[in-house]
């Protein structure tokens, strides 16, 4: 079975500057998808970011990119410029390829921002 | 587009009563599956919708029953309340094939009490 560990459960960044959080996973598989999710207070799940494991490049979306290596089964979320509003919990999780595949999380780390 | 609602969003229950969650969306998913989060544990799967007509137990499936009449609908019954129960609960949904990297989409989460 697949597992996905956050092994910090709270980091702290000033704001605007950059703060990288980590996750391992443990699979079998070749093929498959991670995923980071940010949990504000409202608890609403958001997808922040998306990398398939068949790709090399590594996944942006503005200010949030991820640093993806396979062979070590790392996933790690860097955040620049970081803003108030990037406080919240945030999960990393797995999907393998297959059809209808559940999708597997962390535990989640929180992240505050100081003004 | 709502995407996936689930309603209702608070509730407490007396120890023993019945409920139930409702979850629809409007994507034409054929994945939908429902997850409970509680502190320091992440989200858990309870259980999980491949299509109408077919569903599967998740890692925490006691106390809670599904059923998926319509590609759109997929209920989360619990028949007999219990403490244990008070949590988050989050419905959600995805394509069952690789359409948009299999990313699972989430409704806004029922908080439910159980006294």
């Amino acid at each position: 079975a697949q597992t996905v560990t956050q092994s910090q459960p709270e980091m702290s960044v000033q704001e605007a500057e950059t703060v990288t959080l980590s996750c391992t996973y443990d699979t079998s598989e070749s093929d498959y998808y991670l995923f980071w999710y940010k949990q504000p207070p409202s608890r609403q799940m958001i997808l922040v970011i998306r990398q398939e494991a068949y790709k090399q490049q590594n996944a942006t979306e503005n200010r949030f990119s991820v640093n993806f290596q396979k062979a070590a089964k790392s996933f790690s979320l860097k955040i620049s410029d970081s803003q108030l509003g990037d406080a919240a919990m945030y999960f990393c999780a797995y999907r393998s390829s297959g059809a209808n595949s559940k999708l597997t999380f962390g535990k989640g780390i929180t992240l505050s921002v100081r003004p | 587009n709502a995407g996936v609602t689930q309603t209702p969003k608070f509730q407490v229950l007396k120890t023993g009563q019945s409920m139930t969650l409702q979850c629809a969306q409007d994507m034409n998913h054929e994945y939908m599956s429902w997850y409970r989060q509680d502190p320091g544990m992440g989200l858990r799967l309870i259980h999980y919708s491949v299509g109408a007509g077919i569903t599967d137990q998740g890692e925490v499936p006691n106390g809670y029953n599904v059923s998926r009449s319509t590609t759109e609908d997929f209920p989360l019954r619990l028949l007999s309340a219990a403490p244990s129960q008070t949590s988050v609960y989050f419905c959600a949904s995805s394509y069952s094939l690789g359409t948009e990297g299999n990313t699972i989409y989430f409704g806004e989460g029922s908080w439910l009490t159980v006294v």
